[in-house]
Order: C-alpha cells, then structure tokens, then sequence
C-alpha cells in the first residue's frame, strides 16, 4: 500500500523556538495532503489543507501564522510550528490519497510528538 | 457542521468475546467511511474502507457495516484478542478528495 512518513518522530523545543515538521509520500504523488492535531485524550482536529503550489487552507481556530504549511512540492508538505508554546505540545499527523480512481483510502503519516518546554 | 459520535468510549472486555463498537455521524451524505486502529502514542492504521454505496466491509476477524440513511456504522470484532486492545476511530469523509472527520475513538482493552 501507499506510504507516508514524518520527520521527525518526536522533537522537544523550548517555548519560543521554531519547529518544522515534514510530510512526505514515498510512492506516490499527492496535489493535497492534510494536517491534523491530536491532543492527548482527544480525537484528530483537522488543522489545515495543503496544496501543491497554492496557499494552504486552513480550519476556523487554527492560526496560519502560527502554523505555516508549505507544500513544496508533488511529495512533500511541511509544517512550521513558529514562536512554539507549551499549548501547542500535540500529536501531529498527515494524511494524503494517492491519486486514481474513488474510493481510495486516506495514508496517514506516523505522527509527530511535539513537547515545548 | 458534521459530528461523529463512538460509543462507548471505553469498553474492556475478557479475551475470546464478540463485541461491537458504534459509530454514529449526522450529516448522512458522506463519500465513505474508515475504521482505524491507534496505539498508544502511535499513528493511526487503517483497519477497513466502506464506500458510501457499500453496506459492509470485511477483513479477517473484523467486519464493518455502514447505514447511511440512519448514519451509524459498526465494527465487530469477533473472538476478540488481548492484541487488539487500542482505540479504535471512526472517520467520515463528506467528498472525495476532502479531510476525515473523526470520532474521538473507543478505547479497547481485552484481557487475559
């Protein structure tokens, strides 16, 4: 099946600093992944949109200068947590679906556990 | 604005039971729904797809069914094992294309 990784795994910063977060699709190329957040206890919170060569879409709530996605290219999208805060330790995820015929399932990258101290 | 409810939230259960977990969403017109497995501090596995056309899906030990019109979906588990123990997510995709809507999940565990 399709494949998605992250980079990293885990990262722990201190309150302030920047992180950057990537989303990659190893086989296949995706014009659209998505970014969720999960906080411990809590269910998936979609974040944002990304696309391919055009400004990522973001959910109510979500603050994109805080959190800036690029989507560099057919294979990889990034997430930069700026100015980090301990409010914004979370799980984060990325999902994307090969492109093709419908009905194909969502791949979703293992997650990235973030800790501002 | 789509809600997608599971219940229970936690359910523990002896090894070698059936059980069942519920999946309930409020906005019928969706594309298709996912069942996905989450260990503990781990990303998400996907444990079965039902298009919005299907009524059931069926992979080894589980098995999903999809009411649209009612908007509830199941997921049993038979002869269940220690192994299976995580939360399990319901998501709902409303078009193709579009992000997931998730449940907050059925937290699983199945003892010795």
């Amino acid at each position: 099946g399709a494949v998605v990784s992250q980079h990293p795994s885990w990262v722990i910063c201190k309150s302030g600093t920047s992180v950057k977060i990537e989303c990659r699709s190893l086989d296949f190329q995706a014009t659209t992944m998505f970014w969720y957040r999960q906080f411990p206890k809590q269910s998936l919170m979609l974040m944002a949109t990304s696309n391919e060569g055009s400004k990522a879409t973001y959910e109510q709530g979500v603050e994109k200068d805080k959190f800036l996605i690029n989507h560099a290219s057919l294979t990889l999208s990034t997430l930069t947590v700026t100015s980090a805060h301990p409010e914004d330790s979370s799980f984060y995820i990325c999902s994307a679906r090969p492109p093709g015929a419908s009905g194909y399932e969502q791949y979703f990258g293992p997650g990235t556990r973030l800790t501002v101290t | 604005k789509q809600e997608v409810t599971q219940i229970p939230a936690a359910l523990s259960v002896p090894e070698g039971e059936n059980l069942v977990l519920n999946c309930s969403f409020t906005d019928s017109a969706i594309y298709n729904l996912q069942w996905f497995r989450q260990d503990p501090g781990k990303g998400l596995t996907s444990l079965l797809l039902i298009q919005s056309s299907q009524r059931e899906q069926t992979s080894g030990r589980l098995n999903a069914s999809l009411d649209k019109s009612s908007g509830r979906s199941t997921l049993y588990i038979a002869a269940s094992q220690p192994g299976d123990s995580a939360t399990y997510l319901c998501a709902v995709e409303a078009n193709s294309g579009y992000a997931l809507n998730f449940g907050k999940g059925t937290s699983l565990l199945v003892t010795p």
